[in-house]
């Protein structure tokens, strides 16, 4: 079983759409919980993290973290063609080691 | 700031020849990484680099992956000889941050080895 499950997707979804992406993860020692998005051919950048259980919130993202449940999600509200990206879940355990999901495809129609 | 920096963005090389990725961090930041990217594995971690020591290699592939950081601004990463299954996309990436609460990202090399 991979530490990390995010399904790839491709999703796709009208303009103004509320998008949801999720993980689950399998180790409950996991500490710290962040989003990344990542354009076409460029690296990853750091959308948001938190380190507890319920929701943080950014502008039309909010993140949400379920320890109880092994389960991060990211929500966008009023999505924008901007938004269309490849979203990485990532988990630190410590020690510096961030794991990465395997990131999900999201396409936004104007 | 220029973010972290990468060289080349693109490298084409034949089997067999030895290849070097080059990376400049982000002035300040203590932590260094290189990641390879595929569609089959995803992000995968390779080295982490703390305050220019390697802390941690154990997601280096195999003898022919080695990295260096001989001072806080340079680190390089080599493949010697290349295999076409190490075609991938080398991230390296910087971070001031004891929680790996957020790396900064260069833009990537783009290795294709045939």
């Amino acid at each position: 079983q991979k530490e990390v499950e995010q399904d790839p997707g491709p999703l796709s979804v009208p303009e103004g759409a509320i998008v949801s992406l999720n993980c689950t993860y399998s180790n409950s020692a996991f500490q710290y919980f962040m989003w990344y998005r990542q354009y076409s051919r460029k690296g990853p950048e750091l959308l948001m993290y938190t380190y507890s259980s319920g929701n943080k919130e950014d502008g039309r993202f909010t993140a949400q973290v379920d320890k109880s449940s092994k389960y991060i999600s990211l929500f966008i509200r009023d999505s924008q063609p901007s938004d269309s990206a490849t979203y990485l879940c990532a988990l630190y355990t410590g020690g510096f080691k961030t794991i990465f999901g395997a990131g999900t495809r999201l396409f936004v129609k104007a | 700031d220029a973010g972290v920096i990468q060289s080349p963005r693109h490298e084409v090389t034949e089997m067999g020849q030895e290849v070097t990725l080059r990376c400049k961090p982000i002035s300040g930041h203590n932590s260094l990484f290189w990641y390879r990217q595929t569609m089959m594995r995803g992000l995968e971690l390779l080295i982490y680099f703390n305050n220019n020591v390697p802390i941690d290699d154990s997601g280096m592939p195999e003898d022919r992956f080695s990295a260096k950081m001989p001072n806080a601004s340079f680190s390089t990463l080599k493949i010697q000889p290349s295999e076409p299954r190490d075609s991938a996309v080398y991230f390296c990436a910087s971070s001031n941050s004891d929680r790996g609460t957020g790396y900064t990202f260069g833009s990537g090399t783009r290795l294709t080895v045939v």
